[in-house]
């Protein structure tokens, strides 16, 4: 949605198994982020990337893993580790500056229900 | 994490009513952005304010920053079906690339 691809919107996965999900932009835009979002809850930032090769935890790291070979693409890969995957994850990237002193806003995904069983 | 609390958490109004949510913080800000998501959806970007004081209008949603860059809020008046969804504040962590999002608050009108 609006440049930014999330594949699977849904996505059902057995307890211990990892899974890797997708985020694709072609927007043009450096940085990258990914955010989980529980039922009633607001977003909680997992990781982000400001460019290729680099990335930096969010707050809720552990269990979690991510890569940024490629500006378009930012996988992330739910492990065993995390305790309670079952969320909705959403990728977003963060769009540029037009003026000086300006901030840029965030452009989501339509995002990927994961569902544990 | 770090989350930040909005007020209020959940409202529901009649259609026609006026909705009105806060976004508080305890540190001065940069700047402060206001997303909507629609049940469902993906949250999508409203607006951005930056100067003291500041008020921007769009069409029936009021947007305000406070003058000591501590709090916003949005306001929206005469609500419609269309305005359903869960508002988030969101801003910059400290000069960062990280942003931190508000816990939101969820409107329902009621028609």
């Amino acid at each position: 949605d609006g440049g930014i691809t999330q594949s699977p919107k849904y996505l059902f996965r057995k307890e211990g198994q990892n899974v890797t999900l997708s985020c694709e932009q072609n927007l043009n835009h450096d940085a990258m982020y990914w955010y989980r979002q529980d039922p009633g809850q607001g977003l909680r930032l997992i990781y982000y990337s400001q460019i290729v090769n680099d990335f930096q935890k969010g707050d809720i790291a552990e269990g979690y893993s991510v890569s940024r070979e490629k500006k378009e693409s930012f996988p992330l890969t739910v492990t065993s580790a995390q305790k309670n995957p079952t969320a909705f994850y959403l990728c977003a990237t963060l769009g540029p500056s037009y003026l000086a002193h300006s901030y840029n806003e965030q452009f989501f995904g339509p995002g990927t229900r994961l569902t544990v069983l | 994490g770090q989350q930040v609390m909005q007020i209020p958490q959940y409202q529901h109004v009649q259609e026609g009513e006026d909705f009105t949510t806060y976004c508080n913080s305890s540190t001065t800000l940069s700047n402060i952005q206001w997303y909507k998501q629609r049940p469902g959806g993906h949250p999508v970007f409203l607006i951005q304010l930056v100067k003291s004081g500041e008020v921007k209008k769009q069409k029936r949603l009021t947007f305000q920053f406070g003058e000591a860059k501590k709090n916003s809020s949005l306001h929206i008046t005469a609500t419609q079906t269309t305005d359903v969804g869960t508002y988030f504040c969101a801003w910059p962590f400290s000069g960062t690339y990280k942003y931190i999002f508000g816990t939101g608050t969820r409107l329902k009108v009621l028609a």
